[in-house]
């Protein structure tokens, strides 16, 4: 199986405040990577899918880059609707796996 | 509006059935893949087991095989996860999700609200 590790477990930043997080695959999985945000008590949302592509509707601070093993999930101007889970999820083998999450809270 | 509604979920002992279903619309039921994602109580997200459109390609996470049966009817914009032999350690929120797009097999982009199953004697 291909692991999915996150760094870091949690965060906390401010409003306006640039926000990344890592994701790091235990093998290539070229781009088939997609990110996704979970508020308590609710369904996880898909944000970026392909490594990189915004999903339709997504605000644009959202982004996603990398390749390979090397991902990197980056808010460029956290918001206070952000505060959430963020999750990394691989489709490049079964079973599909997902990272462990990074809580991100505002200060 | 695509929307995903499960049902089924409850309290169950250990080595127990339960099967749960996921009524969809707002979208070409019968065309897309469908999934099962759970969820153990304040813990990360764990992919289940994938169905195809036809039934033709099953698929299921090792902690599953054997014991879950995933299927569908598409006459009835159906799915479904048959849970044998439950143990504790399946105790989650059970969500069923559709891809993103027809062929999409690796993302999950429509959730329902989810059902709880809780095993416990």
């Amino acid at each position: 199986d291909i692991q999915m590790t996150q760094s870091p477990s949690s965060l906390s930043a401010s409003v306006g405040d640039r926000v990344t997080i890592t994701c790091q695959a235990s093998q290539d999985i070229s781009n088939y990577l997609n990110w996704y945000q979970q508020k308590p008590g609710k369904a996880p949302k898909l944000l970026i899918y392909d490594a990189s592509n915004l999903k339709t509707g997504v605000p644009s601070r959202f982004s996603g880059s990398g390749s390979g093993t090397d991902f990197t999930f980056t808010i460029s101007s956290l918001q206070p609707e952000d505060s959430a889970t963020y999750y990394c999820q691989q489709y490049d083998n079964l079973p599909r796996t997902f990272g462990p999450g990074t809580k991100v809270d505002i200060k | 509006e695509v929307q995903l509604v499960e049902s089924g979920g409850g309290l169950v002992k250990p080595g127990g059935s339960l099967r749960l279903s996921c009524a969809a619309s707002g979208f070409t039921f019968s065309s897309y893949s469908m999934n099962w994602v759970r969820q153990a109580p304040g813990k990360g997200l764990e992919w289940v087991s994938s169905i195809s459109s036809s039934s033709s390609y099953i698929y299921y996470a090792d902690s599953v095989k054997g014991r879950f049966t995933i299927s569908r009817d598409n006459a009835k914009n159906s799915l479904y996860l048959q849970m044998n032999s439950l143990r504790a350690e399946d105790t989650a929120v059970y969500y069923c999700a559709s891809p993103r797009e027809l062929g999409d097999v690796g993302s999950f982009d429509y959730w329902g609200q989810g059902t709880l199953v809780t095993v416990s004697s």
